[in-house]
């Protein structure tokens, strides 16, 4: 079983609608991303936790919103979605310490026309 | 952010050394220079990292220049499977709130 898993894999939705894409880790970590993605671009940080009472904006959160209802599950919302937000969203987790190396999930691809 | 500079793209033959340069001229002397690699439809993986020692593992080896200011990422023998973007990623030891910054990083190609 995977150590990150994230779904849905896919969705297409419409301008205006709200949508929340779940990530979840068996690695323990308490350390927890969502990172979007864009066609040829890196990757772009929009919320990181370090602990389940400690949320922090990223790069580019607005517009977004999260929830880390446990240490294992970190949620990712678009209270109102709009076709920019059209993008490949990664989470990912890590422990901390000198090493820091983080794990990816494997993506959900979001369509909002 | 301490930054880094990578090619956009580089090609290589199968089976053969990959060279994968990166600069990063203002690096700090707490900061470890990492590297992550994206496959085709996957999230990006860890390679290796490193602070003033060359490292090696199982995936790669990471050569890093003496004045810390350029590094180098070698895949020994390349194979198909290695066609990927690489990210080479600065972060401070240091500071426990900094988060990795991925940039375009440098898409390679690995020709049959």
């Amino acid at each position: 079983d995977a150590d990150v898993t994230q779904t849905p894999r896919n969705r297409i939705t419409k301008t205006g609608k709200r949508i929340m894409l779940e990530c979840s880790q068996t690695k323990g970590h308490d350390r927890m991303y969502w990172y979007r993605q864009d066609p040829g671009l890196g990757l772009r940080l929009i919320y990181y936790s370090f602990d389940v009472k400690d949320i922090n904006k990223g790069e580019i959160s607005d517009g977004y919103s999260v929830s880390r209802q446990a240490q294992a599950k970190f949620s990712l919302s678009l209270e109102s979605a709009i076709p920019n937000q059209t993008a490949l969203y990664f989470c990912a987790t890590s422990g901390g310490g000198t090493r820091e190396t983080q794990y990816f999930g494997p993506g959900t691809r979001l369509l909002v026309l | 952010d301490a930054k880094t500079t990578q090619p956009n793209s580089m090609e290589s033959n199968e089976e053969e050394p990959v060279h994968l340069p990166c600069n990063h001229s203002t690096i700090s002397g707490t900061d470890y220079i990492h590297w992550y690699r994206q496959l085709p439809s996957q999230g990006p993986e860890y390679v290796i990292h490193g602070l003033t020692s060359n490292v090696n593992n199982r995936m790669a080896s990471l050569a890093i220049a003496e004045d810390r200011k350029s590094s180098t990422l070698i895949l020994h023998r390349a194979t198909l499977r290695d066609a990927a973007v690489y990210y080479c990623i600065l972060r401070d030891v240091l500071d426990y709130g900094q988060n990795f910054v991925f940039g375009p990083g440098t898409r390679l190609s690995v020709l049959p």
